[in-house]
């Protein structure tokens, strides 16, 4: 099961932030935070992930709060192409030849931008 | 650099057919995942296979099988094709086989079963 919890859906304003909350309170001192998003029958996209430190790149923000149980994924000026379902997952840092290096995928967040 | 690529895009089969499903992995990686995709769902991990070698397996029944080949592409086999194997079955790639590398997807095969 995947260990995170996110709103089914959102909407946001067309070149407004959009602020994506994602819930892991069990999460452990070795696993990351990953982001990825799936546009209407493509397949994921990676955006972004963290440990412990804020990330930040060209395509998102993530923020990880101090006790590390809850984070936030901020896409600073939203457009329509943004509108996609959003998957917060949480992954161990090293496998050793187990199925720890798999990704488990809840039902995300849809984002729904509009003009 | 050559993104990972699947093939074929679409296909149709009958229940108790077999399907062969074949990805192209980026360019450096050297470690295949293998992800199905129900409708309205999340992708569920099937396997995984790390220089040529399974690496992991989720929870899918033997029918679903897989390799990978000195090329890092790779290649998921299901037997006895059921109603519910239809699906969106997406690869993705990665390096290292350490589990923490970061996989990048394909566009997936979508995969209707009559």
């Amino acid at each position: 099961d995947a260990k995170t919890t996110q709103p089914p859906s959102m909407d946001c304003a067309e070149g407004r932030a959009a602020n994506l909350p994602c819930n892991h309170s069990t999460i452990s001192g070795n696993e990351y935070v990953y982001w990825y998003r799936q546009i209407h029958s493509q397949g994921p996209q990676y955006i972004i992930h963290g440990l412990k430190n804020n990330e930040t790149n060209e395509m998102a923000s993530l923020i990880i709060t101090e006790d590390r149980k809850s984070s936030t994924l901020i896409l600073p000026h939203a457009t329509l192409r943004d509108t996609a379902v959003y998957y917060c997952i949480v992954r161990v840092g090293l496998n050793y030849g187990g199925s720890q290096g798999n990704l488990i995928f809840g039902k995300g967040t849809k984002l729904s931008v509009k003009p | 650099e050559t993104g990972v690529t699947q093939s074929p895009t679409h296909l149709i089969k009958t229940r108790g057919q077999q399907v062969t499903l074949r990805c192209s992995s980026q360019s450096g990686h050297n470690t295949v995942s293998w992800y199905q995709q129900a409708l309205g769902q999340g992708p569920q991990f099937i396997f995984q296979y790390y220089r040529e070698e399974e690496n992991g397996r989720g929870n899918f029944p033997p029918r679903f099988s897989g390799l990978q080949f000195p090329n890092y592409s790779s290649e998921l086999n299901v037997n006895a094709l059921e109603l519910d194997d239809s699906a969106l079955y997406l690869c993705a790639s990665s390096f290292g086989g350490l589990g923490q590398e970061t996989q990048y997807f394909g566009p997936g095969t979508r995969l209707l079963v009559l």
